[in-house]
């Protein structure tokens, strides 16, 4: 299947905002969502966005969606060592089958 | 506590054996999918379920294969046709009553060929 594009790798110093970006391609996907990974461990839902808002905010987590652009942002607030993990952006396709991006492993340095 | 379990954890193979992960789930969920992670690759769909004794292939379903007779259960079975097998092993099961509904995951099985 088409690909959901995610850089790679993301460096911050903690208490900086973090932005990870992702582009997706299927412009009927109706939810799109956010996970995070740590080391060794599951996928755990951070948030998710329906396709007909602009944005959401959650604490420290701001979601913004670009739907023209296929063009998602996750940033975090006051990021913390804690947040260092990957980050996944996902989208609904067909069947409610989730497809993934490969992943932004965000670093944060105290 | 209702949630996804996988087991083992960590699993090795000698090459040409078969193996079965195990994946089960108490959350009452329709829908479960099977995920392969490597470095690098993100997640990719091996098989996925939407009803008990009925399952689809994902997007890299050649060299598994999947059962689904109860509900709560979805092993998945690595057989030796997989010519790389070794890798993270990710089970997810979501409801199926709507588009929006989050994938709880399990905790992986990493599989190592020895």
């Amino acid at each position: 299947g088409e690909d959901v594009e995610q850089s790679l790798f993301l460096s911050v110093r903690e208490g900086d905002s973090s932005v990870i970006n992702c582009t997706y391609t299927d412009s009927s996907s109706t939810y799109l969502y956010w996970y995070k990974q740590e080391p060794g461990a599951g996928l755990q839902l951070l948030t998710y966005i329906f396709s007909n808002m602009d944005m959401k905010q959650d604490q420290r987590l701001t979601v913004l969606l670009n739907k023209k652009d296929k063009h998602l942002s996750l940033r975090i607030a006051d990021t913390q060592t804690g947040d260092s993990a990957i980050y996944f952006c996902a989208e609904n396709r067909e069947y409610s089958t989730l497809t993934f991006g490969k992943g932004t492993m965000l670093l944060v340095s105290p | 506590d209702g949630g996804i379990t996988q087991s083992p954890k960590y699993l090795f193979r000698k090459e040409g054996q078969n193996v079965t992960l195990s994946c089960e789930q108490n959350l009452n969920h329709d829908a479960m999918y099977w995920y392969r992670q490597d470095p690098g690759q993100g997640l990719r769909l091996i098989y996925y379920s939407q009803i008990v004794n009925d399952f689809q292939k994902g997007d890299i379903a050649e060299g598994y294969s999947v059962s689904r007779e109860k509900k709560e259960s979805f092993p998945l079975t690595v057989t030796s046709a997989q010519k790389n097998p070794t890798a993270f092993y990710l089970c997810a099961s979501r409801s199926g009553d709507s588009m929006n509904t989050e994938a709880f995951f399990g905790q992986g099985t990493r599989l190592t060929v020895v």
